[in-house]
């Protein structure tokens, strides 16, 4: 059975930094496309980042710059590294499987909040 | 960057049909995905590539995808049907970048 559990979420101060983890269970981190989806209170589903399988990033132009998405093969874990946080910022934050061939999420994790806030 | 663009609501009686549309510039070019979203959970995946279901989607659930506009299809509407909708299509070829709808919500009248 295929699993997401995303951890790391919090309340951390403007400007400051946080990792959020993603361990997956039930297929292989690394030969998949994997993407960070975020949604701020109240509001739609924002996508924020992707990572090949082959390795290759992309990110939206929201926060390119201050997140980097990486992954553990060892631990079969997602990462993404949030840098610089802004009070827009704040949302819950989700990890998810891609497809890579047409792009769709099959598969999501059940979210952890991150409320940027002095 | 590319744009999607859904009203924010439907309504619909109970076993009516429901349509909710997704514009964007040439849509009918890109493949189109849906995803249901209830309060407090994460999104589900309801019709990928235009018009097809994954596995335990009901069939009342179906897309289609042409010029302009993509839609969400939903049959004999129920309750349970009640919630957040949103498109997404994926650009592979240039900027790699995902985009979501606004996303519409639907009620169940």
């Amino acid at each position: 059975e295929v699993q997401l559990v995303e951890s790391g979420g919090g309340l951390i101060q403007p400007g400051g930094s946080l990792r959020l983890s993603c361990a997956a269970s039930g297929f292989t981190v690394s030969s998949n496309y994997m993407s960070w989806v975020r949604q701020a209170p109240g509001k739609g589903l924002e996508w924020v980042s992707v990572i090949y399988s082959g390795g290759s990033t992309y990110y939206a132009d929201s926060v390119k710059g201050r997140f980097t998405i990486s992954r553990d093969n060892s631990k079969n874990t997602l990462y993404l590294q949030m840098n610089s946080l802004r009070a827009e910022d704040t949302a819950v934050y989700y990890c998810a499987r891609f497809d890579d061939s047409s792009g769709y999420t099959d598969y999501w994790g059940q979210g952890t909040l991150v409320t940027v806030s002095s | 960057s590319y744009v999607l663009t859904q009203p924010p609501s439907v309504s619909v009686a109970p076993g009516q049909t429901a349509r909710i549309t997704c514009g964007g510039n040439n849509i009918g070019s890109k493949s189109v995905h849906w995803y249901q979203q209830k309060p407090g959970q994460a999104p589900v995946l309801v019709v990928y590539d235009d018009s097809d279901r994954p596995s335990g989607i009901p069939e009342r659930f179906s897309g289609s995808n042409s010029g302009n506009t993509a839609t969400l299809t939903i049959s004999r509407v129920e309750a349970g049907d009640e919630a957040d909708y949103y498109c997404q299509v994926w650009d592979s070829s240039s900027d790699h970048q995902v985009v979501f709808g606004g996303g519409t919500k639907l009620t169940v009248l």
